[in-house]
């Protein structure tokens, strides 16, 4: 089985810090995601990376940045956190370059900034 | 209109029923159709996936795809309470990187 895993399952960080959200994937998947999760909004797309320090926007990357040195890890930054940061983040990871392949999550981390 | 489309609920069912749970996408080049699970304070996990339209079953579990009318759904039979949960739908094209969730049914059932 798949297994994505993220650093951290809550987090609390104060407004201005630089936050730093890991994720690490054991499946040599090309494909890596950080999606935002908020009430009524559903999972929204905010960065992508289909190989080794390539990445792609995606819907709401404003106010983030993202890494990728290793293939199996995907960091998502943060550069000033803002309340309206606090959410649920969840990291995905994906075999191949197909849209048509699955996604698999990691159990995701409660960020609440204050 | 958005891409994607699916009633919130929350629907609530007794244990046993038989649930539909439904979404309703408009981009026609959507080929693949997946179905995810949320359980609370956890990640979305692969439940059915599915190519073209028409039916496919899993156990306790049916995904139903009517390209003509841009529509699917997952019935889940003999409900559990085990089943309680969010369920994402998520049509997807041949091309791009990214998936298309829907924002998600959340779905009880009681003992």
């Amino acid at each position: 089985d798949v297994k994505v895993t993220q650093s951290s399952r809550y987090l609390v960080k104060r407004t201005g810090e630089k936050v730093f959200l890991e994720c690490v994937q054991d499946m040599d998947h090309e494909n890596m995601f950080w999606y935002r999760q908020d009430p009524g909004l559903g999972l929204r797309l905010i960065y992508f990376s289909y190989d080794v320090k390539m990445k792609e926007k995606g819907d709401i990357p404003e106010g983030y940045s993202v890494s990728r040195e290793k293939k199996e890890r995907f960091s998502l930054i943060l550069e000033s956190a803002s309340t309206n940061q606090t959410s649920m983040y969840l990291c995905a990871s994906r075999d191949g370059g197909r849209s048509s392949q699955p996604q698999h999550f990691g159990d995701g981390t409660r960020l609440s900034i204050l | 209109q958005k891409e994607v489309e699916q009633d919130p609920g929350p629907l609530s069912v007794p244990e046993g029923a038989i649930v539909s749970l439904n979404c309703t996408y408009s981009n026609s080049a959507f080929q693949y159709f997946m179905w995810y699970r949320q359980y609370s304070r956890k990640g979305p996990e692969l439940l059915m996936y599915t190519y073209s339209s028409g039916n496919k079953e899993d156990g306790r579990f049916t995904a139903q795809v009517d390209k003509s009318s841009k529509y699917i759904s997952l019935f889940i039979r003999d409900s559990q309470p085990s089943d309680s949960a969010t369920y994402l739908c998520a049509p997807v094209g041949d091309s791009g990187y990214a998936l298309n969730f829907g924002k998600g049914t959340s779905l009880l059932v009681t003992p």
